[in-house]
């Protein structure tokens, strides 16, 4: 079974913090997604990776970067936490080739920035 | 702009059919994909469809006109457990050879007993 975990269900942090995400797989995925969910809006691609040390710019990119040094953890960092940063952030990976349409999302961590 | 459009809601009773459709708008598609979210879940991938067509897995079934830029979702036989949030997506590719998804707003389903 392809797994993808995050670090935190649930987190709270103050305005103006450096705020880590972290996103592990375990399935050898070549691709990783972070997305951010609100409601109304969907799924919105911040950022993704589609090899180690690799990485391109989502939709809406500004106030987040990303890093990944390891082919199977994908990390995003929100630089200076503001509170329209408040979202539920899933991460997900997919294979490359064939199959690339299918992602495996992890559970989300919930984020409140306060 | 890019984007998908689905109806916010659709509300059924257990034992019927119900279709979700999804328009497109998107400077590149390579496949139109199908994921169920449950409260609280993280969303789970159900179908793909690369060319025009039906695809058929289980009781949910999929279709695709590219020429229209439309899909749909069907589920048929509804129970509850399929009162969900389903959202479609499209396959963008990008001028890199990479991809990137762009996911429509979702429709949230309930199931009526």
């Amino acid at each position: 079974d392809v797994k993808v975990t995050q670090s935190s269900r649930y987190l709270v942090k103050r305005t103006g913090e450096k705020v880590f995400l972290e996103c592990v797989q375990d399935m050898d995925h070549e691709n990783m997604f972070w997305y951010r969910q609100d409601p109304g809006l969907g799924l919105r691609l911040i950022y993704f990776s589609y090899d180690v040390k690799m990485k391109e710019k989502g939709d809406i990119p500004e106030g987040y970067s990303v890093s990944r040094e390891k082919k199977e953890r994908f990390s995003l960092i929100l630089e200076s936490a503001s509170t329209n940063q408040t979202s539920m952030y899933l991460c997900a990976s997919s294979p490359q080739g064939a199959h690339s349409y299918e992602q495996y999302f992890g559970p989300g961590t919930r984020l409140t920035v306060t | 702009g890019q984007s998908l459009e689905q109806p916010s809601e659709v509300t059924a009773v257990e034992g019927a059919i119900v279709q979700i459709n999804c328009t497109y708008q998107t400077s590149g598609f390579y496949g139109l994909s199908w994921y169920q979210q449950h409260d609280g879940g993280a969303p789970t991938f159900l179908s793909y469809n690369g060319l025009d067509g039906l695809e058929e897995t289980g009781r949910f079934s999929s279709f695709l006109s590219r020429s229209d830029s439309y899909g749909y979702l069907l589920l048929q036989e509804l129970q509850m457990k399929d009162s969900a949030s389903y959202f479609c997506a499209v396959r963008d590719p990008l001028p890199s050879g990479t991809y990137k998804y762009i996911f429509g707003t979702g429709t949230r389903l309930k199931v009526l007993a």
